[in-house]
């Protein structure tokens, strides 16, 4: 079955620590994307890779980071610098420019301990 | 700055009640809009619209796009209660990596 898995499904922080969230999709497509949603706000981009090397910063990158090393994987580390890491996170992919719609990982909930 | 913004936050309805749910856009260089369906966790896809007045249909829902005045319409007639979920609008930016913003979804509960 093609699609884009996630993991963990819940994910608990203690603080100072780096927490890295996984993405994959065999979906063959470029692009991948990471937000993350709070109550009340919608989804918010984070951040963003057209291809496999390349990345870009979303609007709300800070005290996040990402590595596409491979096409069907996009990590995505929430650092200690991220003073407010409790949310849900959803990855998502999309065929770079033939296609617009966007497909959804089932999301990570992460709780700082 | 880009902005999504839906209304009403959240409404409750009777099964067999229509709903209309509103998203409005203030955003550079507009590719299409968007709408979702969350029900666990995961938003599934429900419509893109790229032109004004034409609505698009699937089943009991339907949407259509002003790309004039900014806002884009979601109906669902005859809801049932499977309708309860929370609808996302976002709008694609025509930029690099096919950016989406989000509304901060309309939270719909449909009672028996």
């Amino acid at each position: 079955d093609g699609g884009i898995t996630q993991s963990p499904k819940y994910l608990f922080r203690k603080e100072g620590q780096n927490v890295t969230l996984s993405c994959e999709q065999n979906l063959n497509h470029d692009a991948m994307y990471w937000y993350r949603q709070d109550p009340g706000q919608g989804l918010r981009l984070i951040y963003y890779s057209q291809i496999v090397n390349d990345f870009q910063k979303g609007d709300i990158a800070e005290g996040y980071s990402v590595s596409r090393e491979k096409k069907e994987s996009f990590p995505l580390t929430v650092t200690s610098a991220q003073k407010n890491p409790t949310a849900f996170y959803l990855c998502a992919s999309s065929i770079r420019q033939l296609e617009e719609t966007q497909y959804f990982g089932p999301g990570t909930r992460l709780l700082v301990l | 700055e880009d902005k999504v913004v839906q209304s009403p936050l959240s409404l409750v309805v009777h099964e067999g009640d229509t709903v209309t749910l509103n998203c409005s856009y203030e955003v550079t260089n507009f590719r299409s809009l968007l709408w979702y369906k969350q029900e666990k966790k995961a938003p599934t896809f429900l419509f893109m619209l790229t032109s004004s007045g034409i609505e698009k249909k699937s089943g009991r829902l339907s949407s259509i796009l002003d790309k004039k005045e900014l806002f884009s319409i979601l109906n669902i007639t005859a809801t049932q209660t499977g309708d309860s979920a929370v609808y996302l609008c976002a709008v694609e930016i025509l930029a690099a990596g096919n950016k989406l913003t989000f509304g901060g979804g309309t939270r719909v509960l449909v009672k028996p």
